[in-house]
Formats: C-alpha cells, sequence, structure tokens
C-alpha cells in the first residue's frame, strides 16, 4: 500500500545531542510538510518542501533543519534538542500546491522525548 | 494569516448525534478540511469543504458557510471508536504550496 512512512516511533535523546527524524513516501507527493505537535495543541508546521524548493516558515528556529536528498526521503534535524523540543513530529505529504483537492497524508509520527 | 476557533472539548452519548463548529477567519479562503486524531496517532482525513453546503460521507457530514467562516462536522450514531480529536484546518491562497493551518482540535469523549 501507498504510505509515508516515519522511523523511528520513539525517538529519546540527550539535551544537546542532534537528532535526526526521517519520513518517506510511497505516494510519489512532490510535496512533503513536517509539523511539531506538542500535547493536546494543533500540528504546528515547521518547514515544506516543494519539489527541492525548501520553504521555511517565519516562526521555525534555527535549531530545526530539514534535508530533501530525492522525492521519497524527507529529514528533520534538531541540531541542539532542548526540552522544550520534545513532541510529536509530524510528516505529511500532498500531491502539489493550488487550487482543487489535495489532501495532506500524514505519517505515524515520532515521538521525541529530550532528556 | 489565519484565525481558527473551536471547541477544545466536548462529550456525548454512543449512538447520538454530534456537531462539532469551526469558525475561521482568513484573507484568502481555498479550502477547509477536517480531520481525525486518534491519542497519540496521525491525523487522518475525514472531509474536505470549498464550496458552501453540506458534504456527506457515510456517517461523517461536513458543512461549509464561506460568508459566515464557520463549518460544521456532523458525526451521527456515535460510536464509542470515535473518541478522538476533531482538527479543523484551513487553506489560504496566500500561502504558497498546499499548507494548512490547524485549529487547536476538539477532544470528543463518547460515553456508553
Amino acid at each position: 500500500d501507498a504510505m509515508v512512512i516515519q522511523n523511528p516511533r520513539y525517538q529519546v535523546t540527550q539535551f544537546g545531542k542532534p537528532v535526526t527524524l526521517s519520513c518517506s513516501q510511497t505516494l510519489n507527493h512532490n510535496v512533503m510538510y513536517w509539523y511539531q505537535q506538542k500535547s493536546s495543541q494543533a500540528p504546528k508546521l515547521l518547514f515544506h518542501y516543494y519539489d527541492k524548493d525548501f520553504n521555511n516558515e517565519a516562526d521555525t528556529p534555527d535549531n530545526f533543519q530539514s534535508r530533501r536528498p530525492n522525492t521519497s526521503f524527507c529529514f528533520l534535524d534538531i541540531r541542539s534538542p532542548g526540552l522544550g523540543d520534545a513532541a510529536m513530529y509530524l510528516c505529511a505529504t500532498s500531491s502539489g500546491a493550488g487550487a482543487g483537492y489535495n489532501e495532506q497524508f500524514f505519517g505515524p509520527g515520532t515521538r521525541l522525548t529530550v532528556l | 494569516g489565519q484565525n481558527i476557533d473551536q471547541p477544545t472539548e466536548m462529550t456525548a452519548t454512543e449512538g447520538a448525534i454530534v456537531q462539532i463548529n469551526c469558525t475561521y477567519q482568513t484573507s484568502g479562503f481555498n479550502g477547509l478540511f477536517w480531520y481525525q486524531q486518534h491519542a497519540g496517532e496521525a491525523p487522518t482525513f475525514l472531509s474536505y469543504n470549498v464550496l458552501d453546503g453540506l458534504e456527506e460521507k457515510g456517517r461523517f457530514s461536513s458543512f461549509l458557510s464561506r460568508s459566515k467562516g464557520y463549518s460544521y462536522l456532523l458525526l451521527k450514531e456515535l460510536q464509542m471508536k470515535d473518541s478522538a480529536s476533531y482538527l479543523c484546518a484551513v487553506r489560504d491562497w496566500d500561502n504558497a504550496g498546499n499548507m494548512l493551518t490547524f485549529g487547536g482540535g476538539t477532544r470528543l469523549m463518547v460515553k456508553p
């Protein structure tokens, strides 16, 4: 089945120790998104890629970086995690921009714990 | 930007009907989505509205009034498994790409 896959599902890191979360998709969608969701809050968009074009949200901290080496894979790098970065990180994909119905498909998420 | 409001929590009884409201303010409306999210899981798509009116899909229906900046999600014949958070999300022409802004979600608890 076509899907969005996130690994690992649960990640534990230490304060200040870099961590990378991964996302892959078999949907061949050209847009990929990373969201941060804290407990009982709405998902907050961090950035997205439209093909290779990277789009950063204005309030996304510099501590968060992303890479998309090809259509299928996208990585979220947290350079120096703080306690406030503990959250669920959701990857999503969609078929493109513009008008019309472009549903976003979400992966299962990676729950990050910072010790 | 957008401002999206929905109730924080609702409680309903198994077998009943519940309506979850969402109001929004946006400068360039380009579609409204409803997602269901069970605790600890990813959001899953429920419905999409871009024109005024009611969209029905089985036990779930979603309504949109663009002039009022208002939508609701209607769940019929509630089941225990419907206990989840329901997220209203709005797409705006001012956003590059297919980006969504999510409301805070409504946590629905279905009781026997």
